[in-house]
């Protein structure tokens, strides 16, 4: 079965900082990727998404996606935080043709917090 | 356009009580499914249709049961149930096949079972 690894469960940062998320899966093939974002007390947003084509995803509110094949990764990233990044993001996997073709499989989540 | 629609959005129950947790999109999507998130754990499946009528398990399917009799709804009964079924519960719901989308997700039934 597929499993998916984000590496940090808790990044901290100042506004203006850098971000990059780590997120790797296990099973390749066709797949599609996501990065959903959960601000607190809130349900889960899609931040963007991979289904085909270019690798450089770009999504809402400045973040962006590269699809690695090689290294079956699809790190999320964004120049410069703000404080109003602060939240839980998650990245998904799903498998795209298959007896599982629907199923999402998620990572732990990572969270993030940005000090102003 | 309302999207993907849960009730209640909070709820608490004694052990060995029974509930539903409702779950509507008015989408025409196909697939439909129940996570749970739990901290640190991320969301894990519970349970899954593809269609009307069509149901599977998921990754934690044990203590819960599902129906799908429409396309539009697909709720989730808890039997009997356990402290250990506190939880946060995300329906969610999506296109498959040549029109395959993203999945859509509910805001979040938060479940105490006390």
């Amino acid at each position: 079965a597929q499993s998916v690894s984000q590496h940090n469960h808790h990044v901290i940062l100042s506004e203006a900082a850098s971000l990059e998320l780590g997120c790797n899966y296990s099973y390749g093939g066709t797949v599609n990727l996501f990065w959903y974002v959960q601000y607190p007390g809130q349900h889960l947003q899609l931040l963007l998404k991979y289904f085909s084509g270019d690798p450089l995803v770009k999504g809402i509110k400045g973040f962006e996606a590269e699809f690695i094949k090689s290294k079956f990764s699809f790190n999320l990233r964004k120049p410069s935080v703000q404080w109003s990044d602060t939240a839980e993001y998650f990245c998904a996997v799903r498998q795209g043709r298959g007896s599982t073709l629907g199923r999402l499989y998620f990572g732990r989540g990572t969270q993030l917090t940005v000090w102003p | 356009n309302a999207g993907v629609t849960q009730t209640p959005k909070f709820q608490v129950l004694k052990t060995g009580q029974s509930m539903t947790l409702q779950c509507a999109q008015d989408m025409n999507h196909e697939y439909m499914s129940w996570y749970r998130q739990d901290p640190g754990m991320g969301l894990r499946l519970i349970h899954y249709s593809v269609g009307a009528g069509i149901t599977d398990q998921g990754e934690v399917p044990n203590g819960y049961n599902v129906s799908r009799s429409t396309t539009e709804d697909f709720p989730l009964r808890l039997l009997s149930a356990a402290p250990s079924q506190t939880s946060v519960y995300f329906c969610a719901s999506s296109f498959l096949g040549a029109r395959i989308t993203e999945a859509f997700f509910g805001q979040g039934t938060r479940l105490t079972v006390v």
